[in-house]
């Protein structure tokens, strides 16, 4: 069945430090792949997605590129700042099993210090 | 803006006592989801409607039940909760594209608290 794989956390990180957290998929067909951010007390927003193979999703300095050779969507942002602490989710949706659900990692809590 | 609005954020209840928590969407999206997600996991969907159609996941307890009268508003009932259904709830739409990217707009969530 399909499922998410998702670097565990907690992450914790220096102002301006590079960021990365991987995120490996299976899935049935061909995913659709996304990230969200779920910051402190609020729901979760849709961060970027990518939908078909070599597709780079990229918002607010964050990117990740859709690897199917590697069955990856690995998050990466150059800089991170202060205002990135929240937690991160991997997720697909696969239309092969039906596209109306989302399958998530396990989330990954990101702590950036000044 | 459009959006969706989840109430209560947060809600007090006792042990078996019924709880309804309720979603709103100004998005006219035909898909309407409730996920519940406990402390550091990731969001379990727990069923969706599709229009009126009610999709309902193989391991969602009977104790949860949800309702959608109109486009609009969507439901999550719990009849007897108990203290392992402490959780936040998330409502979430989306329209359904067929051969595109089914991407979810999230409400800020319901924290349901059980004494």
């Amino acid at each position: 069945g399909d499922s998410v794989t998702q670097m565990e956390g907690p992450v914790t990180l220096s102002e301006e430090a590079f960021l990365t957290i991987n995120c490996t998929y299976t899935a049935t067909g061909y995913p659709s792949l996304f990230w969200y951010v779920q910051y402190p007390g609020e729901g979760l927003q849709l961060l970027l997605k990518a939908t078909k193979a070599d597709d780079k999703g990229s918002n607010k300095g964050f990117e990740a590129t859709y690897r199917k050779e590697t069955t990856s969507f690995h998050l990466e942002k150059g800089s991170v700042q202060v205002s990135d602490s929240a937690v991160y989710f991997c997720a697909l949706s696969d239309r092969a099993t039906g596209a109306n659900n989302l399958f998530f990692g396990t989330g990954t809590r990101l702590t950036v210090i000044p | 803006d459009a959006m969706v609005i989840q109430n209560p954020r947060y809600q007090v209840t006792q042990f078996g006592k019924p709880v309804t928590l309720s979603c709103s969407q100004t998005l006219n999206h035909n898909v309407m989801y409730w996920y519940q997600q406990k402390s550091s996991q990731a969001p379990k969907l727990l069923f969706h409607y599709y229009d009126k159609d009610f999709n309902n996941e193989a391991d969602t307890p009977d104790n949860f039940q949800s309702r959608r009268p109109n486009t609009s508003f969507c439901f999550l009932d719990i009849r007897s909760p108990g203290l392992g259904d402490a959780a936040m709830y998330l409502c979430a739409t989306s329209r359904d594209v067929t051969g595109g990217a089914n991407v979810l707009t999230f409400g800020a969530g319901s924290r349901l608290t059980v004494l």
